[in-house]
């Protein structure tokens, strides 16, 4: 079975800091992973989206990630945190492409600090 | 694209009542899928539909759970008998199948079982 740890429930930064978000997955087939966002009171939003194409993926509003087979991890960063990224991330892994059966990891809370 | 819409948005019912949620998906998406979200945690699958057929369930989908789709275009979720554990946010999500386009959650219903 496949699955994903996210290292850190809570974190904070420092407006215009990098951003940092940890995810380790556990897979023995090639993963199909996954950084969504959750606003409070509302729904998922894909922010990218990692299917063996290219290790580094970009995604939006100033996001990216890095596969990394050696560490098995896709680790979520963004260069300068802006106030409006206070949200949940949920890194998720699917076991194929096109397979929207998502295994979530239990999320991170990015707090930014004025 | 209106979006992924789901009906109600919260919903207080007390243990032992029966309840019924909506989920009007993005209309020409033939993918329809149910995730169970708990405090703290991340999105857990549920059950998803391919047009109006039911291709798979979750062991979490108690036989108090039953989920329709009658018509390939809006579903809907019903829990039968609720308890306390059913508490949770209830996310409904579409996609098209095959074009590459991500998975569109709606802004799920809250269920309070009291």
């Amino acid at each position: 079975a496949q699955s994903v740890t996210q290292l850190g429930s809570h974190v904070s930064v420092s407006e215009g800091a990098l951003v940092l978000l940890r995810c380790n997955y556990s897979s023995s087939v090639p993963p199909y992973l996954f950084w969504y966002v959750q606003y409070p009171n509302q729904g998922l939003q894909l922010l990218l989206k990692y299917t063996s194409a290219a290790t580094l993926v970009k995604g939006i509003n100033g996001f990216e990630a890095e596969f990394k087979k050696s560490e098995t991890s896709f680790h979520l960063t963004k260069p300068s945190a802006h106030m409006s990224d206070a949200a949940e991330y949920f890194c998720a892994v699917s076991p194929n492409f096109g397979n929207e059966k998502l295994t979530f990891g239990t999320g991170t809370r990015l707090t930014i600090i004025p | 694209d209106t979006g992924v819409s789901q009906d109600p948005r919260h919903k207080i019912t007390k243990r032992g009542q029966n309840v019924t949620f909506r989920c009007d998906p993005i209309s020409e998406h033939n993918r329809l899928y149910w995730y169970r979200q708990t405090l703290g945690q991340g999105p857990e699958f549920l059950t998803y539909f391919q047009n109006e057929a039911q291709l798979e369930k979750s062991r979490l989908l108690s036989d108090r759970f039953s989920a329709e789709r009658p018509k390939g275009s809006f579903s809907t979720l019903e829990i039968q008998r609720t308890e306390q554990g059913d508490s949770a946010m209830y996310l409904c999500a579409s996609i098209l199948q095959g074009n590459n386009s991500p998975l569109h959650f709606g802004n799920g219903t809250r269920l309070t079982v009291t």
